[in-house]
């Protein structure tokens, strides 16, 4: 029974490239939630998808930053001309839908590995 | 706007001894939810309790316990029993809404919380 699936766990990038970050939620999970964490901070919220549909997507950057959960595959979070305040820890969660809210009201966020952006 | 504020950057304890880590939170929604995460030294997120705002009693999972007041607006981790491995850094944070909704959490800066034997 995987968890929550990111990959690649590391990813180095000279400034201009794109990365690519890919998530796989956990089974049965139709929620994805992309948080970002910069050096010695906590997470911050960045968007909110499920399957085809972006719910909230307001701690985005305006710009070169997207994200996606397409039909089938994982959901892709993907940073065009990247800098080197781009370099964090991007993580990926999943909860289940709201009809599987556990009756505890904890509907509880399971948390990838992460992927580290290094961007020389 | 919702705040989290852990004001214990880092915490040092011996092995065996009980630990509370502060967390206050700022909101003026009637319903949310608090949680704890730890994140060990190899980065990932681990989920160790959660409270409802309408919850009445605290709540507890094993060794942590989660000290919750809800009119000081705190709602501090206690570890007891503490272990070499609980060495990590620890965050607070909060969901508005109580049920469903988007889990659009904020975090607090952290503890890093070190156990030495």
């Amino acid at each position: 029974n995987a968890g929550v699936m990111q990959n690649p766990r590391h990813l180095v990038r000279r400034r201009g490239q794109e990365a690519r970050l890919r998530c796989s939620p956990m089974k049965g999970h139709s929620h994805v939630y992309w948080y970002r964490q910069l050096p010695e901070e906590g997470l911050k919220f960045m968007v909110y998808l499920q399957k085809e549909n972006i719910i909230d997507e307001s701690g985005m950057p305006k710009e070169r930053f997207s994200a996606e959960f397409p039909k089938e595959g994982p959901s892709i979070l993907r940073i065009q001309q990247v800098v080197r305040g781009d370099s964090a820890a991007y993580f990926c969660a999943s909860s289940p839908g709201w009809n599987r809210v556990r009756s505890s009201g904890a509907n509880v966020l399971t948390f990838g590995a992460g992927s580290r952006l290094t961007v020389l | 706007a919702q705040k989290i504020t852990q004001t214990q950057p880092g915490m040092f304890v011996q092995e065996k001894e009980a630990v509370t880590l502060d967390c206050t939170y700022d909101t003026s929604d009637q319903s949310y939810g608090l949680f704890w995460y730890k994140q060990p030294s190899s980065g990932e997120m681990i989920f160790l309790i959660y409270q409802g705002s309408y919850d009445e009693q605290n709540a507890t999972e094993g060794r942590y316990s989660l000290n919750f007041q809800k009119a000081r607006k705190s709602a501090n981790l206690v570890i007891s029993a503490s272990q070499l491995g609980d060495s990590a850094m620890y965050f607070c944070a909060m969901r508005e809404g109580l049920i469903q909704g988007a889990q659009k959490l904020v975090f607090g800066q952290g503890t890093r919380l070190t156990i030495n034997p």
